[in-house]
């Protein structure tokens, strides 16, 4: 079966470590994102990439970065810059062109800092 | 720029009763409008969408949602609630054109026995 998966569910961390949070599809979706979950906020969007070997920042991309060396992988990195990076983080792809919202989500990662 | 606007943080509902989250959105282009459902500790799915045409749209499990282009709103409705429908609900918008969905800050329906 086609899907996104993330792993790992949960991560544990200490503070001042850089982490990196893997996202991998199989659906040969175009475009590819990180989201940010905290309790009341919604999602946040931290980058995005559209293309292979080319990504965007989003509304929060301080203290992440990312790669897309092949389509089918979006790796994330939390730096040590990232201020509060305990939280929930979502993957997602979709098709380019096609804007029917039609976003597929992998099940999430929960980071923990400590 | 696009926002979305959820006005219930937490909707408390027995079930078998009715239940509307609302969702106000901001923008100045033509949109498309999404509801999003997301269990406890799993990713979103996507549970509903408007696109163009008809104004109301449905899903598989008896949601719908009116499209308002005059109040800029997407209100979500169900006419009975089943203790199943637990869970918390994301209105998104899109402008038309290769962008990012940006999300409200959600909605946590709990359903009361």
């Amino acid at each position: 079966d086609g899907g996104i998966t993330q792993s790992p569910k949960y991560l544990f961390r200490k503070e001042g470590q850089n982490v990196t949070l893997s996202c991998e599809q199989n659906l040969n979706h175009d475009a590819m994102y990180w989201y940010r979950q905290d309790p009341g906020q919604g999602l946040r969007l931290i980058y995005y990439s559209q293309i292979v070997n080319d990504f965007q920042k989003g509304d929060i991309a301080e203290g992440y970065s990312v790669s897309r060396e092949k389509k089918e992988s979006f790796p994330l990195t939390v730096t040590s810059a990232q201020k509060n990076p305990t939280a929930f983080y979502l993957c997602a792809s979709s098709i380019m062109g096609q804007d029917d919202g039609g976003y597929t989500f992998g099940s999430g990662t929960r980071l923990t800092v400590v | 720029a696009q926002s979305v606007t959820q006005l219930d943080s937490q909707v408390p509902v027995f079930e078998e009763a009715p239940v509307e989250l609302r969702c106000n959105y901001s923008s100045s282009v033509s949109v498309y409008l999404f509801w999003y459902v997301q269990y406890p500790n799993q990713g979103l799915q996507l549970l509903l969408k408007y696109l163009s045409g008809s104004t109301l749209v449905e899903s598989i499990n008896g949601f719908e949602a009116e499209f308002n282009k005059s109040q800029t709103s997407f209100h979500l409705r169900k006419p009975s609630v089943h203790i199943s429908d637990t869970a918390e609900y994301f209105c998104a918008v899109s402008p038309r054109g290769n962008t990012p969905l940006v999300f409200g800050k959600g909605t946590r329906l709990s359903v009361i026995a």
